[in-house]
């Protein structure tokens, strides 16, 4: 089964600083999807960032980019010139890709980091 | 709008009294899930759908039932709430087939079982 592990439940940051959550995760299958989501105080889930396994390039978004280590199996995700809209909920979430390509696409997602944008 | 749709966004209920928590969308995709989310325990998968007709178990199914009579609609039965029940749930849908687009989410609904 696979494993989602955020380790800091709450990190803050000033407005403009750089912020790097972390996210590891366990898994023996070698094509997968991992995805960081953010929810803020409105509870929608939005999505952030993707990245594919298979990809070596690190995936990047705007402000938000990714540090993908697939031997470590590490998925950190970087904010640059953090706002304070940034302010929220963020999970990490894995997915596998079905080898037949019709089965259950279940996200396993970590417990989550509040991140706080202070002013 | 491609949009995910749940209603309704808050319910408080009592113990026993069977209850339906809607979900449709406008997509045309072909997967739908729900998911609970729990403080500490993140997102966890109740039940699945890959297309009409065809559900199956997440990881935490016991108490809901689902059907999926219509591709746009999933909706989540329970037929006797408890208050552990008490949580935030989420119906998503993405296109299926294993394909690499993201999962949409609904707004949420938060359920309260006394």
């Amino acid at each position: 089964a696979q494993t989602v592990t955020q380790s800091q439940p709450e990190m803050s940051v000033q407005e403009a600083e750089t912020v790097t959550l972390s996210c590891t995760y366990d898994t023996s299958e070698n094509n997968y999807y991992l995805f960081w989501y953010k929810q803020p105080p409105s509870r929608q889930m939005i999505l952030v960032i993707r990245q594919e396994a298979y990809k070596q390039q690190n995936a990047t978004e705007n402000r938000f980019s990714v540090n993908f280590q697939k031997a470590a199996k590490s998925f950190s995700l970087k904010i640059s010139d953090s706002q304070l809209g940034d302010t929220a909920m963020y999970f990490c979430a894995f997915r596998t890709k079905p080898i037949s390509n019709f089965g259950n696409e279940k996200l396993t997602f970590g417990t989550g980091t509040r991140l706080t944008i202070i002013p | 709008e491609a949009q995910v749709t749940q209603n309704p966004r808050y319910l408080i209920t009592v113990t026993g009294k069977k209850l339906t928590v809607t979900c449709s969308q406008n997509m045309n995709h072909e997967y739908m899930s729900w998911y609970r989310q729990d403080p500490g325990l993140g997102l966890r998968q109740i039940y699945y759908s890959m297309n009409v007709e065809v559900t199956d178990k997440g990881d935490v199914p016991e108490g809901y039932k689902v059907s999926r009579k219509e591709k746009r609609n999933f909706p989540l039965i329970l037929e006797s709430p408890s208050p552990n029940q008490t949580s935030l749930y989420f119906c998503a849908s993405s296109q299926g087939f294993g394909r690499k687009t993201e999962a949409f989410f609904g707004q949420g609904t938060r359920l309260t079982v006394v």
